[in-house]
């Protein structure tokens, strides 16, 4: 009964590093989203899957990049890490019939 | 393009008080409507939702219906619990249910005992 599984829950980077944000789901969604939520600004969409191999941009895609290689797995890379890009990460994984969104718990991200 | 707006919070209230948060969208076409809720500490989870005009979602004892007229979907509960504080998030999608959501900037509830 896992999900939506985020990894990691928090970091730390300085600016320039990069890294990659982990998802994964195991209910056989095609759709995937990641988000990022600001205080006062709700949740943005970065970048979104309708599938494997097809991946398209969101509200706010710069700094981000994605693959979706397999079904399960959703992966959002910093390329170079900015203090802009401090905030928290939500992964979301979309039922097709019904619209839901199911979402991880979320990975804290901090750039000094 | 579409969006949601929701109440400024935060919302303080007192235990059995009724509580609505206020949402209005613009949007182009017929949306689904959505409310989720986020715990402290937690993920965004579903809390209802509408797929139509005058459709009413209800869930936990919220309630809220889709009213095209005054592009509205406001969420209201009788009676307020503590365990009900939480982050509340008005969202709206498309008719392609592709998961492009568009939320609100979520209003934050916290009832006193």
């Amino acid at each position: 009964n896992a999900g939506v599984t985020q990894t990691p829950k928090f970091q730390v980077l300085k600016t320039g590093q990069s890294m990659t944000l982990q998802c994964a789901q195991d209910m056989n969604h095609e759709y995937m989203s990641w988000y990022r939520q600001d205080p006062g600004m709700g949740l943005r969409l970065i970048h979104y899957s309708v599938g494997a191999g097809i991946t398209d941009q969101g509200e706010v895609p710069n700094g981000y990049n994605v693959s979706r290689s397999t079904t399960e797995d959703f992966p959002l890379r910093l390329l170079s890490a900015a203090p802009s890009q401090t905030s928290v990460y939500f992964c979301a994984s979309i039922r097709f019939d019904t619209g839901e969104l199911f979402f991880g718990e979320g990975s804290r991200l901090t750039v000094l | 393009g579409d969006s949601v707006t929701q109440m400024e919070g935060p919302v303080t209230l007192s235990e059995e008080a009724f509580l609505t948060i206020n949402c209005t969208y613009t949007a182009t076409g017929y949306p689904s409507l959505f409310w989720y809720v986020q715990y402290p500490g937690e993920g965004l989870q579903l809390l209802l939702k509408a797929t139509k005009a005058d459709d009413k979602g209800s869930n936990k004892g919220f309630e809220a219906t889709y009213r095209k007229e005054t592009t509205s979907f406001h969420l209201e509960k009788g009676s307020v619990q503590v365990s009900d504080s939480a982050v509340y998030f008005c969202a709206l999608s498309g008719t392609s249910n592709t998961g492009k959501l568009i939320f609100g900037q979520g209003t934050t509830l916290q009832v006193k005992p």
